[in-house]
């Protein structure tokens, strides 16, 4: 069964550093999203992408993120300079084509945790 | 209360028992959706049910809700001790782009016992 795959599984980072996270999407999916869960919280959306452009973006997603799709298979996740608040659970996710209701049905990977210390 | 919060926080029962877990939201939807997460892993699609609809199945889920009330519900038959996960309702609202995002509830933990 395809699956959304992401590296790395773990991260460990010092405060002020750079960060990637990589995601590979299902190859026919159409739409893409991160989110993150900090640790006993619930999941919240930072960004949805579509067509090579940002599609929706949350208030957590401020100018110290940024979102890629590099080539026809990765789409990344940047965040330029981390904090201690930014330990989290990060998900990739993707969808196919919305159903004729309108409903996008998510796949999501299994996560990179990322750790600022 | 937030978009999307589930009751209990915490269930747990039996194995063989049912499990009913519920979600309230506060605006109008497209559709909702449940999704489970088992500890330290990626969340998984388990069943939607449209605005428009008030009942469905799926094996030994059952989903309701009842736009009215702004609520759903999740019924897991005959419980196992694989169904140990927490368990997300996510609301999706009425066309908010080309890809519409989803909202997640607090989650409800289920821990089925042998």
């Amino acid at each position: 069964e395809p699956e959304v795959t992401q590296t790395p599984s773990h991260q460990v980072t010092q405060m002020g550093q750079e960060v990637i996270l990589r995601c590979v999407p299902i190859s026919n999916h159409l739409y893409f999203y991160w989110y993150r869960q900090i640790l006993g919280q619930k999941v919240e959306f930072l960004v949805s992408f579509y067509n090579n452009e940002i599609s929706e973006k949350s208030e957590i997603f401020d100018d110290q993120f940024s979102v890629e799709r590099p080539d026809g298979s990765n789409f990344t996740l940047k965040i330029r300079s981390t904090k201690l608040e930014d330990s989290a659970m990060y998900f990739c996710a993707s969808s196919k084509d919305r159903e004729t209701s309108g409903a996008n049905v998510l796949t999501f990977g299994a996560g990179s945790r990322l750790t600022v210390l | 209360s937030q978009q999307g919060e589930e009751d209990p926080q915490a269930l747990s029962i039996q194995e063989g028992e049912n499990a009913t877990m519920n979600c309230s939201y506060k605006t109008s939807i497209n559709n909702l959706q449940w999704y489970r997460q088992n500890s330290g892993r990626g969340l998984v699609h388990l069943i939607l049910i449209r605005s428009n609809e008030r009942e469905k199945h799926s094996g030994r889920l059952r989903v309701t809700l009842d736009t009215s009330k702004k609520s759903s519900s999740l019924l897991i038959t005959a419980s196992r001790a694989a169904d140990t996960a927490s368990y997300f309702c996510a609301t999706s609202q009425e066309d908010t782009g080309t890809a519409s995002k989803l909202t997640f509830g607090t989650g409800t933990r289920l821990q089925v016992t042998l």
